[in-house]
């Protein structure tokens, strides 16, 4: 299973975009990169995913390398709202399990 | 979206009594679910993998005879924690995956006391 490594926590002023790394070198050809958060004793909340190309939703946008090794999520307009736990995940291909890392802590600052 | 929801959200026991938290999946049927646990500032952990119509699979380190789930319906995944302890005291979260591109929805959580 693909791990991934993303930095402990990061700090984000209101209104500026949160740019938010992860690397999984390890992913194979046709695993998905799943992005989640995780507010104060919440369920995680789903925010996009890719395979190779880069995505947009009404969340974030997801840019993928081309070599697949890293992304990065995008919060274009961060909002107090937005601290969180941010995962980043890659899905299994054979029980389509989630293993989590240790993820990435945004706090955003006023 | 696909809506899960877990209860209950909160419970206290004493040690040594069993509890059983239910994971639903509201809106859509989901033939396995997720069974997560998360410390004080720590990660989800997988714990296992409810099958319905088979035997869980769990994940390794994760006790089978502790950690009983039983897959009753489509829309039903239980946890029975059995003989609880203090240090079975954590966040249990359970997930299905309902997206049409394998995306997995996470009820809000049971937060388990053991005294």
């Amino acid at each position: 299973d693909a791990k991934t490594t993303q930095p402990p926590s990061m700090d984000c002023a209101e209104g500026r975009a949160a740019n938010l790394p992860c690397n999984h070198s390890t992913i194979s050809g046709n695993e998905y990169v799943y992005w989640y958060r995780q507010i104060h004793s919440q369920g995680p909340q789903y925010i996009i995913h890719g395979l190779k190309n880069n995505e947009t939703n009404e969340m974030a946008s997801l840019i993928i390398t081309e070599d697949r090794k890293s992304s990065t999520l995008i919060l274009p307009h961060a909002t107090l709202r937005d601290t969180a736990v941010y995962y980043c995940i890659v899905r299994t291909n054979t029980g389509n399990q989630f293993y989590f890392g240790t993820g990435t802590s945004l706090t955003v600052i006023p | 979206g696909a809506v899960v929801s877990q209860h209950p959200s909160w419970v206290i026991c004493k040690s040594g009594t069993s509890v059983k938290i239910e994971c639903r999946s509201l809106d859509f049927q989901a033939t396995t679910m997720f069974w997560y646990r998360q410390f004080p500032k720590q990660s989800l952990m997988l714990m296992a993998t409810s099958n319905e119509g088979s035997k869980a699979t769990y994940e390794q380190g994760v006790e089978k005879d502790k950690f009983l789930i039983n897959h009753a319906s489509l829309t039903l995944s239980t946890l029975t924690v059995t003989s609880a302890h203090p240090e079975d005291s954590s966040f249990y979260i359970c997930s299905a995956p309902g997206g049409v591109w394998g995306e997995q929805f996470f009820g809000p959580g049971t937060r388990l006391t053991v005294l």
